[in-house]
């Protein structure tokens, strides 16, 4: 298996651009979670989808981020405007909703940043 | 002003000892806890969880100890080798947050060869 992909890599953008990060989850795997990695805050869930339905999008620091899973093998996180302070590596994870609970397979993560 | 970033734990040790990394948690209500373990430029990666209903749980040179008591979970690694010098967190889920995780703050392992 592939793992979980994540796309792009790396990403350098301007204040108040948008940004799209995208995940293919494991096949297979049907809950997805959206995490932020800085410095500052550690690991933050910003949101969570079982069998494509976003659970808890409690973690979304504002409305400029928005979330979807269009399918089972698919998901975005869009920044809309960016600001610097976005900055930081995003992760995705996937797993099996009948496995262990605490078992999260993380893709390599997107870093963004934002000048 | 200037940003002020975690100031993660470190641990130090030499190659072939044993190493004890250390995790308090806050949630009463959390019944798995969990260990992973990230690389320099990688996700993280599940390393061994444990049930609320177990104080110990053994895997492959690594074992975790939960004591429910004081909430407080530790790693600890055999034999430690230069592969396992990454960043360690903890993590923890369950009650009414069931289904995701909340991640302790890391403590970062270097292994001297």
């Amino acid at each position: 298996d592939a793992g979980v992909i994540q796309s792009p890599r790396h990403e350098v953008t301007e204040m108040g651009q948008e940004v799209t990060l995208r995940c293919k989850p494991i096949s297979g795997h049907n809950s997805l979670f959206w995490y932020r990695q800085t410095m500052m805050r550690g690991l933050e869930l910003l949101i969570y989808f079982n069998n494509n339905v976003p659970i808890d999008d409690s973690g979304m620091p504002e409305d400029r981020f928005s979330a979807k899973m269009p399918n089972a093998s698919f998901s975005t996180l869009k920044i809309q405007p960016s600001e610097p302070r976005d900055s930081a590596v995003y992760f995705c994870a996937s797993r099996l909703t009948s496995g262990s609970p605490g078992e999260l397979f993380f893709g390599e993560g997107s870093r963004l940043t934002v000048l | 002003g200037e940003s002020v970033g975690l100031h993660l734990p470190t641990l130090s040790v030499q190659e072939g000892d044993n190493s004890i990394i250390n995790c308090a948690y806050s949630n009463s209500a959390s019944d798995y806890f969990i260990w992973y373990k990230q690389e320099s430029g990688k996700g993280p990666q599940f390393i061994i969880d444990i049930r609320s209903n177990m104080d110990k749980r053994q895997g492959q040179r690594v074992t975790v100890l939960l004591n429910k008591t004081v909430k407080h979970l530790s790693l600890q690694i055999a034999a430690t080798q230069p592969g396992d010098s990454a960043v360690y967190f903890c993590a923890e889920t369950g009650g009414t947050s069931y289904g995701k995780l909340t991640f302790g703050q890391g403590t970062i392992l270097t292994v001297h060869p």
